[in-house]
């Protein structure tokens, strides 16, 4: 079973939708939580960490369920610029990340 | 201040040839990580150092895998005896750590390798 697991999509959405996904994660001793963001053939980059209490960062809210091992996000108000691949990614000790395969996102005009 | 950066961006090798990747971390990250991307999936891990000190390994790090951080700055991985299914983006990151805290890491803009 894979650390991470992610619904791959593609979720195609109009501009200005709201666009909601999750991922759950096996290892019930995770530290700490975060989704990624990549661009074709790009590297990932930090979108926003994931806590306990549910975190808000403009149009992106997260929301982590330690109880069930489960992330989600959710885009309000979707820009073209939003489309890309989301990389939910767990750290399960120090210095280790665990990365989803990635949920696709296109925002279409 | 310049991010992580990466040499070759991009390499074509034939089956059977060695290819070595370098990577420069950003200034003063003591930690130094590289992952292996292949198409449709996330970053896997493949090995860490902080400072000069290689400090684990996946066991997706065949034999024919080496890493190295000399002097605990740039680091070079190298692939002896490519095969296609080496083909990949190596990507490279860093991080800075004190005291065995977790911190931010900065990924590198990728090594795409194309085994023919």
């Amino acid at each position: 079973r894979k650390e991470v697991e992610q619904d791959p999509g593609p979720f195609n959405v109009p501009e200005g939708a709201t666009v909601a996904f999750n991922c759950t994660y096996s290892n019930s001793a995770s530290q700490s939580f975060f989704w990624y963001r990549q661009d074709c053939r790009k590297e990932p980059k930090l979108l926003m960490s994931v806590y306990s209490s549910g975190n808000e960062d403009g149009r992106f809210t997260a929301q982590l369920n330690r109880a069930s091992q489960y992330i989600s996000l959710l885009i309000r108000d979707s820009k073209l610029s939003d489309s890309a691949t989301y990389l939910c990614v767990v750290r399960s000790n120090d210095y280790k990340l665990s990365f989803g395969a990635g949920t696709t996102v296109t925002v279409r005009a | 201040d310049t991010g992580v950066s990466q040499d070759p961006r991009h390499k074509i090798t034939k089956r059977g040839q060695n290819v070595t990747f370098r990577c420069d971390p950003i200034s003063e990250h003591n930690r130094l990580y590289w992952y292996r991307q292949t198409l449709g999936q996330g970053p896997e891990f493949l090995t860490y150092f902080q400072n000069e000190a290689q400090l684990e390994k996946s066991r997706l790090l065949s034999d024919r895998f080496s890493a190295e951080r000399p002097k605990g700055s740039f680091s070079t991985l190298e692939i002896q005896r490519t095969e296609q299914g080496d083909s990949a983006m190596y990507l490279c990151a860093s991080s800075y750590n004190r005291d065995y805290s977790g911190n931010t890491i900065y990924f590198g803009e990728g090594s795409w390798l194309t085994v023919v």
